[in-house]
């Protein structure tokens, strides 16, 4: 069945630099993904929704400039946390709808960002 | 202003017994959702869904309840195993119009913490 990875796992870095997380579809073409973020005991929310070859569309109080999201290749959307905060640490997840299967959605594993 | 609520935010129930799940939503645009199981630190996996069309779905053990009128969906699961403790999340998507081919985006509730005991 579908599956999605993310890269990478887990990170630590360092307040002020930036951090780039991948997200891919392994045996399916995604026209769209969908990052999301999930704070510690809560729900996941969701950031953006990139569509391939466009340009994100970021949910209200999600900076765009601070989250970067590229959606170059029907299976690799790219988010990057620009010179990151404390604040910013948490659990990031991606998920990828299949092209001509709006309704589904696979999500990856999960990436943990902890800032320092 | 939550949009999709799950309000247990934990549920204990004895193995072999029957596991009822609730979730409530107030946008009524919402005609599609899906119930995932989440382990820590990892993402959600996907268990069974349901379209505003029907009012039930099986799956094996699970079934997922849609009453429309009342912006409620629940999932019963039986019989409950060990292996079913993990956080359940209830999701809802869509405004219905995916002419254009592209999907959106889900709204989550918050989760409910399943503990089944031994």
């Amino acid at each position: 069945g579908a599956v999605v990875s993310q890269h990478p796992s887990r990170v630590i870095c360092k307040s002020g630099t930036s951090v780039k997380i991948e997200c891919r579809s392994l045996d399916f073409q995604a026209t769209t993904m969908f990052w999301y973020r999930q704070f510690p005991k809560q729900s996941l929310m969701l950031m953006a929704t990139s569509n391939e070859g466009s340009k994100a569309t970021y949910e209200q109080g999600v900076e765009k400039d601070k989250f970067l999201i590229n959606h170059a290749s029907l299976t690799l959307s790219t988010l990057t946390v620009t010179s990151a905060h404390p604040e910013d640490s948490s659990f990031y997840i991606c998920s990828a709808s299949p092209a001509g299967a709006p309704y589904e959605q696979y999500f990856g594993p999960g990436t943990r960002l902890t800032v320092t | 202003d939550q949009q999709v609520k799950q309000n247990s935010p934990s549920l204990s129930v004895q193995e072999g017994r029957i596991s009822i799940l609730n979730c409530d939503y107030t946008n009524s645009m919402f005609d599609y959702f899906l119930w995932y199981k989440k382990y820590p630190a990892e993402g959600p996996t996907f268990l069974i869904s349901i379209s505003s069309i029907k009012d039930k779905n099986e799956d094996g053990r699970f079934t997922v309840f849609l009453n429309k009128s009342a912006k409620h969906l629940s999932l019963h699961i039986v019989p409950s195993q060990p292996g079913d403790s993990a956080v359940y999340f209830c999701a809802a998507s869509g405004t219905g119009d995916y002419s254009g081919g592209g999907a959106d985006g889900l709204t989550f509730g918050k989760g409910t913490h399943l503990i089944i005991q031994p």
